[in-house]
């Protein structure tokens, strides 16, 4: 079964902390995402890559970084957490051709929450 | 007027009956579409791709009118485990690698 692995499920920062969260996938998929989802905004695109160590800004990358060092592997940053970074963060993957082309595999998601 | 609407529900629905409910679009060049349905606290989850007039799966069936730029969902015999969030995503044409989504229909199905 392919499969979205994200490292953290919950967690919980404080204001000012460094977060890192983790996205790996055993697909060879040469796309991946970062999203978060908020009640009543639905899906926004933080950042995604297209191939290892590329990436691009989505709609809402302020306060965000990430990193590909690996095609399977795909890291999202969160320099200094602020309280409006609280969310659920989804992990997502897809390959550029091909069938399955434009189908989305997601991680199950890691809610963080910032106090 | 968002690029990917959706009616956000709740479609409260008896056990058994059917339910549609539809997804407008406002690029008339996009070409593919993709039903999600999404369980609470969960991740989305393939349910079905549409590239030409629409598509069916057992009790699920999908339908493309281009003319009127939307995608419908039809779920018949409806069980309590279709419960969920129904999402529709549009690939970007102009920006590759990208998907638009509605912000989800709401279902419940009740005994």
């Amino acid at each position: 079964d392919v499969k979205v692995t994200q490292s953290s499920r919950y967690l919980v920062k404080r204001t000012g902390e460094k977060v890192f969260l983790e996205c790996v996938q055993d697909m060879d998929h040469e796309n991946m995402f970062w999203y978060r989802q908020d009640p009543g905004l639905g899906l926004r695109l933080i950042y995604f890559s297209y191939d290892v160590k590329m990436k691009e800004k989505g709609d809402i990358p302020e306060g965000y970084s990430v990193s590909r060092e690996k095609k399977e592997r795909f890291s999202l940053i969160l320099e200094s957490a602020s309280t409006n970074q609280t969310s659920m963060y989804l992990c997502a993957s897809s390959p550029s051709g091909g069938v399955g082309a434009n189908v989305l595999t997601f991680g199950a998601g890691s809610r963080l929450t910032v106090l | 007027r968002k690029e990917v609407e959706q009616d956000p529900g709740p479609f409260n629905v008896p056990e058994g009956a059917t339910v549609a409910f539809n997804c407008t679009y406002s690029n008339s060049a996009s070409q593919s579409f993709f039903w999600y349905r999404q369980d609470c606290r969960k991740e989305p989850k393939l349910l079905m791709s549409v590239y030409s007039s629409g598509n069916e799966d057992g009790r699920f069936t999908a339908q493309l009118n281009r003319a009127s730029q939307y995608i419908s969902l039809l779920i018949r015999d409806s069980k309590l485990s279709d419960s969920a969030t129904y999402l529709c995503v549009v690939p970007l044409t102009d920006s590759w690698g990208k998907f638009q989504f509605g912000a989800g229909t709401q279902v419940v199905v009740t005994p």
